[in-house]
């Protein structure tokens, strides 16, 4: 069984500011792990993923994740926030090495960004 | 036009009615799913189906049943709405030779009263 917790419901950084959003995750296999976004009023896509290649993983709008395996971790940071990277942010888990999408999501992530 | 689209994107039902909701891919992916999203408990899977004749129980199927239609076609029904299914029901596609990469419709709002 695999669960993901994210550390924080609400994060609020001023534009220009480092994001960190966080995520550890418990999984009784080597882990596949996501970061998925949602804006108001649609669907979620996906940032990034780690699929046990480079533990440094980097995803669309400046986003980048690392994944710990000794801290069961996968936090994601972006080194300047902006405006528009106000959103909800999921963190995902699912087994690794299975072609079986079966995701498991944390509670979300809502980043406000402030002027 | 979108990948992934949902019908309708709200509703609002009275307890005890029967409701469906629909979704429709033209992403030619295999794979299809239901979720449900609360406010602060993420997205929980409801069902998923890996291709026409094969479909599976996710962690919150009671209350809920499914139809594959298609390739193209996955349903949602709701045999008989209870207020605590008011949520936001998202699907989602995935490519089976791109196993965990899922592409999400745009959610359906629903309301039971």
């Amino acid at each position: 069984a695999q669960s993901v917790t994210q550390l924080g419901s609400h994060v609020s950084v001023s534009e220009g500011a480092l994001v960190l959003l966080r995520c550890n995750y418990s999984s009784s296999v080597p882990p596949y792990l996501f970061w998925y976004v949602q804006y108001p009023n649609q669907g979620l896509q996906l940032l990034l993923k780690y699929t046990s290649a480079a533990t440094l993983v980097k995803g669309i709008n400046g986003f980048e994740a690392e994944f710990k395996k000794s801290e069961t971790s996968f936090h994601l940071t972006k080194p300047s926030a902006h405006m528009s990277d106000a959103a909800e942010y999921f963190c995902a888990v699912c087994p690794g090495g299975t072609s079986y999408g079966k995701l498991t999501f944390g509670q979300g992530t809502i980043l406000t960004v402030h002027p | 036009d979108a990948d992934v689209t949902q019908t309708p994107r709200n509703r609002i039902t009275k307890t005890g009615k029967r409701i469906m909701l629909e979704c429709s891919q033209t992403k030619g992916h295999d794979r299809m799913y239901w979720y449900r999203q609360d406010p602060g408990l993420g997205l929980r899977l409801i069902y998923y189906s890996f291709d026409v004749k094969d479909i599976n129980k996710g962690e919150i199927s009671d209350g809920y049943s499914v139809s594959r239609q298609a390739q193209a076609k996955f349903s949602l029904s709701l045999e008989s709405a209870i207020p605590n299914q008011t949520a936001l029901y998202f699907c989602a596609t995935e490519l089976a030779g791109d196993p965990d990469t899922q592409y999400f419709g745009p959610g359906t709002r629903l309301t039971v009263l």
